[in-house]
């Protein structure tokens, strides 16, 4: 089965830096990754997504890049703010009817 | 679009009493409902899944179990409740033809 693999598990940036989180997976047939972010409390809420037929996607400061060669793909945060101060999670799946596998997750703190 | 809905939001209960929590689905019709767990700052663990009425896959055997008595209705129950049962349980959807979940508020139980 699926194995999915996130780092860090912790990442601390100062207000306006960026942050990346990375993500690895196992099984070559995925190709549908997306990114949870769960505020604390709350649920986990879709930030964005990629499929494997395009490699880089972006929304405002949010990207994600996808290495289908290197079974990898990250999250890039632009200008953080402390409200994206969250735990964010990558998932994979092989499409429409298939489970998602969920990495461990990255609790991100922005310090203002 | 579909607004998942959960119920209760809070529960404390005592070891060895039954459990019984609720997920209704608004807004599409025969979606795929994924039950979830989230101990405390941990990840998220699938627990059980159904394509339809009647249908459920258990991905972790344990003392729970799962109904889908209607099509937008997913119940997680337990006969007797553990101390290790405690967490945040969240229900999730996705389209039949699609891969994008959603995440449902969530229960939190405390079991004492």
């Amino acid at each position: 089965g699926e194995n999915v693999e996130q780092h860090p598990s912790t990442l601390s940036v100062q207000e306006g830096d960026s942050a990346v989180i990375k993500c690895t997976y196992s099984d070559s047939a995925s190709n549908y990754f997306p990114w949870y972010k769960q505020e604390l409390g709350k649920r986990p809420q879709l930030i964005i997504d990629i499929r494997s037929n395009v490699g880089e996607k972006k929304d405002q400061r949010i990207a994600v890049t996808l290495n289908k060669t290197a079974k990898h793909f990250s999250l890039h945060i632009t200008e953080t703010q402390p409200e994206d101060s969250a735990v964010y999670f990558c998932a994979a799946s092989r499409g429409a009817g298939n489970m998602l596998t969920f990495g461990g997750g990255t609790r991100l703190m922005v310090k203002p | 679009s579909q607004t998942i809905h959960q119920w209760p939001a809070t529960l404390v209960q005592p070891v060895g009493s039954p459990l019984s929590l609720e997920c209704t689905v608004e807004g599409t019709s025969n979606p795929n409902l994924y039950w979830y767990r989230q101990a405390a700052g941990r990840g998220l663990q699938l627990l059980f899944y159904s394509v339809g009425i009647g249908q459920i896959s258990s991905e972790v055997p344990q003392n729970l179990s799962a109904s889908r008595p209607q099509d937008r209705q997913f119940i997680l129950s337990s006969k007797k409740l553990l101390l290790s049962d405690s967490g945040f349980y969240l229900c999730a959807s996705s389209l039949d033809n699609t891969d994008t979940q959603y995440f449902g508020p969530g229960t939190r139980l405390t079991v004492l």
